[in-house]
């Protein structure tokens, strides 16, 4: 079955650091999204993208967080100036067509920021 | 603003027996997703329901749907050991953004530990 390919799976970083986390969606996906869940709490939403731009983008998605397709496959979350807060598991998700359909996510990547 | 919470936030059971997850919300939605998620891993969907529906069933899975009380459960028959994961129900809802449509914003309870002991 295909899935989402989320790499690395931990990541391990200083504040004040750049991160860029990756993602490979399902191939036949053309909606794409980053979530988290910091350690205990609720997943949250952060970014959708489609047709190459943010469709939508939570309160968390400030200026330190930019998404990029840089190619036919990857998809990435780039932190510019990491914060301890943001200490989380990223989930990468895709969804095949349409809004409003169930989503694929990866395996997640375990961001600490020291 | 909209929400999914569960309860019971931890279920215990044995093997063979049914366990129920419930969930409510806050606002109108599009449709309600149910989730599980291994420790440490990423999260499966499961099941999706739409606010027209109000039963659905897959394999050992129910889903009810009650959007005059705008909540839903899981029942989960003839439980196993490796069913034991934590369970999430998460909301899509309509957005006037973009014409009207929402781009898969899902939002998340704080999910059902469920344990179930062989």
């Amino acid at each position: 079955e295909p899935e989402v390919t989320q790499t690395p799976s931990h990541q391990v970083t200083q504040m004040g650091q750049e991160v860029i986390l990756r993602c490979v969606p399902i191939s036949n996906h053309l909606y794409f999204y980053w979530y988290r869940q910091i350690l205990g709490q609720k997943v949250e939403f952060l970014v959708s993208f489609y047709n190459n731009e943010i469709s939508e983008k939570s309160e968390i998605f400030d200026d330190q967080f930019s998404v990029e397709r840089p190619d036919g496959s990857n998809f990435t979350l780039k932190i510019r100036s990491t914060k301890l807060e943001d200490s989380a598991m990223y989930f990468c998700a895709s969804s095949e067509r349409v809004v409003r359909e169930k989503l694929f996510f990866g395996s997640g990547t375990q961001l600490s920021v020291l | 603003s909209q929400q999914g919470e569960e309860d019971p936030q931890a279920l215990s059971i044995q093997e063979g027996e049914n366990a129920t997850m419930n969930c409510s919300y806050k606002t109108s939605i599009n449709n309600l997703q149910w989730y599980r998620q291994n420790s440490g891993r990423g999260l499966v969907h499961l099941i999706l329901i739409r606010s027209n529906e109000r039963e659905k069933h897959s394999g050992r899975l129910r889903v009810t749907l009650d959007t005059s009380k705008k909540s839903s459960s899981l029942l989960i028959t003839a439980s196993r050991a490796a069913d034991t994961a934590s369970y999430f129900c998460a909301t899509a809802f309509d957005s006037p953004y973009a014409g009207g449509t929402s781009y898969g914003k899902l939002t998340f309870g704080q999910g059902t530990i469920l344990t179930v002991h062989p």
